[in-house]
C-alpha cells in the first residue's frame, strides 16, 4: 500500500464503548496528525505528533487519547464519546511538522481516506 | 488565531467551463496548497506553491501564490463531472505556528 491509509473507514459506537482508529503511513515521513472535520466546519487540528512525541493538543478532549508508537503509526482511543463527536476524523503526515516561519515542502500534509466515527 | 478567506463558497458550473476560486489572508504566507476532497474521503494534494509569484500546473488546474504571499488563487479548465467535489485552500503563515490554516472550502457541482 501507498500513502496514509486508515482504518476503520466506518465506525458505529454507543456512549459507553471503547475504540481505537488507526492510521499508517507508507512515505517515510516524521510528523502525523489527526484532525477533526465536522459538517460546514473548517478542518480542526487535534494531535500533532513528531517522531513519536506529542508537540501538540489542541485542547482536546480527553476522551480522545492518542498514541504513536513508531513514526509510520498512530491511534486514536475512543471512550465514552458523546453524540456531538460523530464526525470525519482525519490522519495526515508530513516529513517534518514545521518550523516556526518556515512551511516548505517537508512541511506539506498528505491524508489519508478518514474513518466516519458515529456516535449513538 | 489566523484564518483564511475562502471564495466563493459554492459554484454551478455546466461540463467544459472554466472555474476560478481564491483564497485571501490577512498575513504573509510561506506555503499555498490547495487541496480537493471527495464525499466521505480525505482532502487530495493538488498543487503546492512555496514562492511568492510561483504559477503551477497540474493538467487542466492551475494556481498561483500572490506576489504579496497574502493570496492565491486556483483555475480549473474545460470542468468534467469529476471535478466535482470541495476544494480547500490551506498554507503555513510566516512566523505562525506550525499550524496548517485551512479555508472553509468551496464545494463545485459541475452539470453535464
Amino acid at each position: 500500500e501507498t500513502g496514509v491509509t486508515q482504518t476503520p473507514r466506518h465506525l458505529v459506537m454507543g456512549m459507553t464503548n471503547k475504540k481505537s482508529l488507526k492510521c499508517e503511513q507508507h512515505l517515510g515521513h516524521n510528523a502525523m496528525y489527526w484532525y477533526k472535520q465536522s459538517a460546514k466546519k473548517p478542518l480542526e487540528l487535534m494531535f500533532v505528533y513528531s517522531l513519536e512525541e506529542r508537540v501538540e493538543n489542541n485542547s482536546v478532549p480527553s476522551r480522545f487519547s492518542p498514541e504513536c508508537p513508531n513514526s509510520s503509526h498512530l491511534f486514536l482511543h475512543l471512550h465514552t464519546l458523546q453524540p456531538e463527536d460523530s464526525a470525519l476524523y482525519l490522519c495526515a503526515s508530513s516529513q517534518s511538522p514545521g518550523i516556526r516561519g518556515a512551511g516548505g515542502p517537508t512541511d506539506t500534509q498528505y491524508f489519508g481516506p478518514g474513518t466516519r466515527l458515529t456516535v449513538l | 488565531g489566523q484564518q483564511l478567506n475562502q471564495s466563493p463558497q459554492s459554484m454551478f458550473i455546466q461540463e467544459g467551463e472554466d472555474v476560478s476560486m481564491n483564497c485571501t489572508s490577512s498575513s504573509i504566507f510561506n506555503t499555498w496548497l490547495w487541496y480537493k476532497q471527495d464525499p466521505g474521503e480525505g482532502p487530495v494534494l493538488l498543487i503546492a506553491l512555496y514562492k511568492a509569484g510561483e504559477l503551477t500546473s497540474n493538467g487542466r488546474l492551475t494556481a498561483q501564490f500572490g506576489i504579496t504571499r497574502k493570496d492565491s488563487f486556483l483555475n480549473i479548465s474545460a470542468s468534467i463531472p469529476s471535478d466535482v467535489g470541495i476544494y480547500f485552500c490551506a498554507g503555513h503563515s510566516q512566523g505562525g505556528s506550525e499550524k496548517l490554516v485551512f479555508g472553509k472550502g468551496m464545494k463545485l457541482t459541475v452539470n453535464p
